[in-house]
């Protein structure tokens, strides 16, 4: 199946730095991403949404200014959060359309904010 | 109410047994509906997609959609400890946006 490869798997950082993670879609082009985060046993909570070469769309109540998104490429998203905090941690994941009406996910990044 | 229930469980199974996974939704406009498995510290994986009413079998998997009773299954025959994970039903809902939405999750605990 189409896979999906986040970068990194895992990242610690300092409070009030920025720290950016990779989506890429390995064998397939991806108009569209998606981001999520994911609190332990929770279901995954969408964040926004990633078209290529426009503007992210932002779910209700998520921080356009702190959590960036970038869809450079069709085969690109990139996620940065800025200014992090320690309640910023936690795991997060892209997902991509791999055409057929079937989402792929990444492994997911797990951010510590320290 | 949400658009999709899942009860949580958590649900533990003896290796070998037959595990039903259910989910609920409220849309009668939902079409699509996938089932992703999602092992502790790990992405979900794609694991059963289904369009509209009927079965599709892979493997030990069998899903299921009931479009009259709003209700889709994962059946998992002969299972495995390996089977231990979150399983996560989604469906697109009635938007063409691409965006999931997502069941709470079941965790099953496979017992070898």
């Amino acid at each position: 199946g189409a896979v999906v490869s986040q970068h990194p798997s895992w990242v610690i950082c300092k409070s009030g730095t920025s720290v950016k993670i990779e989506c890429r879609s390995l064998d397939f082009q991806a108009t569209t991403m998606f981001w999520y985060r994911q609190f332990p046993k929770q279901s995954l909570m969408l964040m926004a949404t990633s078209n290529e070469g426009s503007k992210a769309t932002y779910e209700q109540g998520v921080e356009k200014d702190k959590f960036l998104i970038n869809h450079a490429s069709l085969t690109l998203s990139t996620l940065t959060v800025t200014s992090a905090h320690p309640e910023d941690s936690s795991f997060y994941i892209c997902s991509a359309s791999g055409g057929g009406n079937t989402i792929y996910f990444g492994e997911g990044s797990w951010l510590t904010v320290v | 109410q949400k658009e999709v229930e899942q009860d949580p469980g958590p649900l533990s199974v003896p290796e070998g047994a037959i595990v039903s996974l259910n989910c609920t939704y409220s849309n009668s406009a939902f079409q699509y509906f996938m089932w992703y498995r999602q092992y502790s510290r790990k992405g979900p994986e794609l694991l059963m997609y289904t369009y509209s009413s009927g079965n599709k079998e892979d493997g030990r998997f069998t899903a299921q959609v009931d479009k009259s009773s709003k209700y889709i299954s994962l059946f998992i025959r002969d299972s495995q400890p390996s089977d231990s994970a979150t399983y996560l039903c989604a469906t697109y809902g009635s938007s063409n946006t691409g965006k999931l939405i997502f069941g709470q999750g079941t965790t099953l605990q496979v017992k070898p």
